[in-house]
């Protein structure tokens, strides 16, 4: 099993450029998160998504639009880049809430973009 | 809404010593409880876990937490300290009422153990 694999690993992008993060799990969780990280502040919930088809958002959404078309992807992207956007972030997945793995969440290894 | 604060930015800790991480927390129902590790350049990994039962939690690595409802807090501990343990240590929190809610984090505490 890969568990949960991000890519790219790094990007950098110019202002007003736009890209995808591709989010892809093997282990068939029904969750998956978008955080971003940034020291001090912890990682921040950007969208999630309860299951194939469906998003909601989270705490920092603004400037970021996600789809999960397929259960075992979740994309992330920015329609155009800002500063405020240089980060790291960090896909996640877990089992169906309420099951016996309860909320234990699942990371895959980050994307670090920066954005001129 | 529901909160989780970890208190020290930093720990320090020689080898050998016990340590302990803090953690509380803020819920309006039960609280769901969890510690997640992060070495440099890598995503967060479960160490332990808190729903119910027992108030002292055993995870990887050695680890423990005990959780303290009358305290809210759920400090992670272990009795002695590896190098192996520098890492980033986030505390987090999922309220059990009221439906699906998000899990939240801490701002993350650096634990640094001195050989």
């Amino acid at each position: 099993n890969a568990g949960v694999t991000q890519t790219p690993k790094f990007r950098v992008l110019k202002t007003g450029q736009s890209m995808t993060l591709l989010c892809a799990q093997d282990m068939n969780h029904e969750y998956m998160y978008w955080y971003r990280q940034d020291p001090g502040m912890g990682l921040r919930l950007i969208h999630y998504s309860v299951g194939e088809g469906t998003t909601a958002k989270g705490e920092v959404p603004d400037g970021y639009n996600v789809s999960r078309l397929k259960k075992q992807n979740f994309l992330l992207g920015l329609e155009s880049a800002a500063p405020s956007q240089t980060s790291v972030y960090f896909c996640a997945s877990s089992y169906l809430a309420g099951g016996p793995s309860t909320d234990t969440q699942y990371f895959g290894p980050g994307t670090r973009l920066t954005v001129l | 809404a529901q909160s989780v604060a970890q208190p020290e930015d930093q720990v320090n800790v020689a080898e050998g010593n016990p340590l302990t991480v803090k953690c509380t927390y803020s819920v309006s129902g039960n609280p769901y409880l969890f510690w997640y590790v992060q070495y440099p350049n890598r995503g967060l990994q479960f160490l332990l876990k808190y729903i119910t039962g027992d108030n002292l939690v055993k995870g990887s690595y050695g680890f423990e937490a005990e959780f303290n409802k009358s305290q809210t807090s759920f400090h992670l501990k272990k009795p002695s300290a590896l190098v192996s343990d520098s890492a980033l240590y986030f505390c987090a929190v999922r309220d059990m009422s009221g439906g699906y809610q998000k899990v939240t984090f801490g701002t993350g505490t650096k634990l640094q153990v001195i050989p």
